[in-house]
């Protein structure tokens, strides 16, 4: 099997403070992690890529100071949304794939984001 | 980046097969078509990907278009479980990311 977990699966926090969501590949070693945002009824809207141990690439638009993404170990990678704001609100969403020779990327179950 | 394009909504009959259709007419040579589907609320699950070849899993087949302008996702016997939003994506850049398109809300209906 190919399992992402993200955690927490929804969180509510208030404006300012920052929030961390965890995406693990659960039973592979992901060499790559994105990790996207979709707001209501909307498509996915990639925001990074992450590759093990070095920085993020951030798209076009996604200010890197504020979604700070850590890429630790070839399972674990973290997006943390910092001083938070009511705009931010979003379903948050990882993925993972093995590595560049197989492309396919598995997502996660998604974080609920909401900032009062 | 390829852009694709896909009809905002599609019902089909319970049992039936859903065709449901991409156009990625700016997909360039080593660009993959791969296909997901989200149910709501959830993350997206992978169904099947390709490059230029027709391809078939037990959960769906894709027939790929000679020019590789667009694509076709059957799900050869519909079951209402499988009403969720249908993306097709297209692969890009060193990393390999996934351009989503707007997806198609497939409704299977009893």
């Amino acid at each position: 099997g190919a399992v992402v977990s993200q955690h927490p699966s929804r969180v509510i926090c208030k404006s300012g403070t920052s929030v961390k969501i965890e995406c693990r590949s659960l039973d592979f070693q992901a060499t790559t992690m994105f990790w996207y945002r979709q707001f209501p009824k909307q498509s996915l809207m990639l925001m990074a890529t992450s590759n093990e141990g070095s920085k993020a690439t951030y798209e076009q638009g996604v200010e890197k100071d504020k979604f700070l993404i850590n890429h630790a170990s070839l399972t674990l990678s973290t997006l943390t949304v910092t001083s938070a704001h009511p705009e931010d609100s979003s379903f948050y969403i990882c993925s993972a794939s093995r590595g560049p020779s197989t492309d396919t990327q598995y997502f996660g179950p998604g974080t609920r984001l909401t900032v009062l | 980046d390829a852009k694709t394009t896909q009809p905002p909504s599609m019902d089909c009959a319970e049992g039936r097969a859903a065709n449901l259709p991409c156009n990625h007419s700016t997909i360039s040579g080593n660009e993959y078509v791969y296909w997901y589907r989200q149910i709501h609320s959830q993350g997206p699950q992978y169904i099947i990907h390709g490059l230029k070849n027709n391809e078939t899993n037990e959960m769906a087949s894709l027939i790929i278009t000679e020019d590789r302008k667009s694509s076709t996702l059957i799900l050869p016997h519909a079951t209402l479980r499988d009403t969720a939003v249908y993306y097709c994506a297209a692969t890009s850049g060193s990393a390999r990311q996934l351009t989503f398109g707007s997806g198609t809300q497939l409704t299977v209906l009893p």
